[in-house]
């Protein structure tokens, strides 16, 4: 049981490009969650998708966009990278979601850095 | 929406107690408690439902007061591995997505 599993664990963008951070969970969680945490900050959700098909936004969703085609994945797309973006971005599951009542389960982060 | 945490940072010595604090501006069904160490992703400690139940962790505790939207968590006899970042998370307004205050900063030391 891997749980959630986010790659690439690092990542050198330049201003401008592209990218998708991947996202899986193989504990059949309905919910899933992007956040980004800055240095010496809190977790600021980014999107978040309640089942295949479904997704809204968070706190902070500009400059993002999510697609949840399957329960397992969950991709962050950043279109345009920009210095703001530099950040370490967790993904997260959870079982179930109406008023958040099971444990997140968050992975291990990918840290971009946006140049 | 996003919940309050006091205070910002806490520094112990082996075996002193602490309360971290967490309150919000609505209703609250639920409040979580994670705990992040330094370049690791967050981990679940407890969950609190509405009720008022004072859950426990080996010697990390908490209480939930939905009266006054306020959740506290308590540390006592602190070890070494306490240290960290804990974070509360309450829910979004639609109750389907958690939300973390800003973190209390708890360093442990010998």
């Amino acid at each position: 049981n891997a749980g959630v599993t986010q790659t690439p664990k690092f990542r050198i963008l330049k201003i401008g490009q592209s990218m998708t951070l991947q996202c899986a969970q193989d504990m059949n969680h309905n919910y899933m969650y992007w956040y980004r945490q800055d240095p010496g900050m809190g977790l600021k959700l980014i999107y978040y998708s309640v089942g295949a098909g479904i997704t809204d936004k968070g706190e902070v969703p500009n400059g993002y966009n999510v697609s949840r085609s399957t329960t397992e994945d969950f991709p962050l797309r950043l279109e345009l990278a920009a210095p703001s973006q530099t950040s370490v971005y967790f993904c997260a599951s959870s079982r179930t979601g109406q008023g958040v009542n099971s444990p997140l389960h968050f992975g291990n982060g990918t840290r971009l850095t946006v140049t | 929406q996003q919940p309050v945490q006091s205070p910002q940072a806490v520094i112990l010595r082996e075996g002193e107690d602490a309360v971290i604090n967490c309150s919000s501006s609505k209703a609250l069904y639920s409040v979580h408690w994670y705990r992040q160490k330094h370049g690791e992703a967050p981990v679940f400690l407890m969950i609190l439902l509405k009720g008022g139940e004072q859950k426990g962790h080996e010697k990390i505790s908490a209480s939930f007061n939905e009266k006054k939207q306020q959740s506290s968590l308590y540390l006592t006899a602190s070890q070494l591995s306490y240290s960290g970042t804990y974070f509360c998370g309450t829910e979004n307004q639609a109750g389907t997505a958690l939300i973390f205050g800003k973190g209390t900063t708890l360093s442990v030391s010998s």
